[in-house]
């Protein structure tokens, strides 16, 4: 079976641009999640989507946001980007909503320049 | 607040030699436990975890973990490391009555000597 894809995976932007991330959930899993990993920390919770519905927000500006389609795939939009937003962004997903374990995608590495 | 200190930032050990990575977690009960790893330029892969039951759970690629209520630990073992398990290694925890979303400690990078 396909684990979590995510597209693309490697993305340079300028600052003040606008970027779309995609990711793909392993078949039947309902649930998706957002991490940020900047260089040398450990992944920072975003957002977690179920069923279409936002189910959690981490602690990261309007400038962030996201949705989830009917087929469970979700989309990460960052708007107005600052060079600190360059990172490795990361999409798990899981059969449902805790206490079940989340399966990471490879991520998708963008550089703000 | 829900948080996870793994206190050593990188450790080297030899290959054949033992493994000990630790995890503290701060929570007011007994929380999801995980160890996921990662390899450079990679996604996080999840070694094991710990919901209930047995304290001692075991994982893929020989490793184990132990939880301990009393010292609020998780910590990761493996009794004989190979070049191959050079990564970066994460606990993280998920907060009963949350969402799901986990939290991460910073890691650490473990490095293996041949």
């Amino acid at each position: 079976d396909a684990g979590v894809t995510q597209s693309p995976t490697h993305l340079i932007k300028t600052r003040g641009q606008q970027v779309t991330l995609r990711c793909s959930p392993i078949s039947g899993h309902k649930s998706v999640s957002w991490y940020q990993q900047v260089l040398g920390q450990g992944p920072q919770f975003i957002f977690q989507y179920y069923e279409k519905e936002e189910r959690g927000r981490g602690n990261f500006p309007d400038r962030f946001s996201a949705r989830q389609f009917p087929n469970y795939s979700s989309e990460l939009n960052v708007n107005a980007l600052l060079l600190g937003d360059s990172a490795l962004y990361l999409c798990a997903s899981s059969l449902e909503l805790a206490p079940y374990e989340q399966y990471f995608g490879p991520g998708t590495r963008l550089t703000v320049t | 607040a829900q948080s996870v200190t793994q206190p050593d930032i990188h450790i080297t050990v030899s290959e054949g030699a033992s493994l000990e990575l630790r995890c503290n977690y701060s929570y007011g009960a007994t929380p999801y436990l995980f160890w996921y790893v990662q390899s450079p330029g990679q996604g996080l892969q999840l070694l094991l975890k710990y919901f209930s039951g047995d304290t001692l759970v075991q994982g893929i690629k020989g490793f184990e973990a132990e939880f301990k209520r009393s010292q609020s630990s998780f910590n990761l073992r493996k009794p004989s490391v190979h070049w191959s398990d050079a990564a970066e290694y994460f606990c993280a925890v998920v907060g009963r009555g949350s969402q799901g979303n986990l939290i991460f400690g910073k890691g650490t990078k473990l490095s293996v000597k041949p």
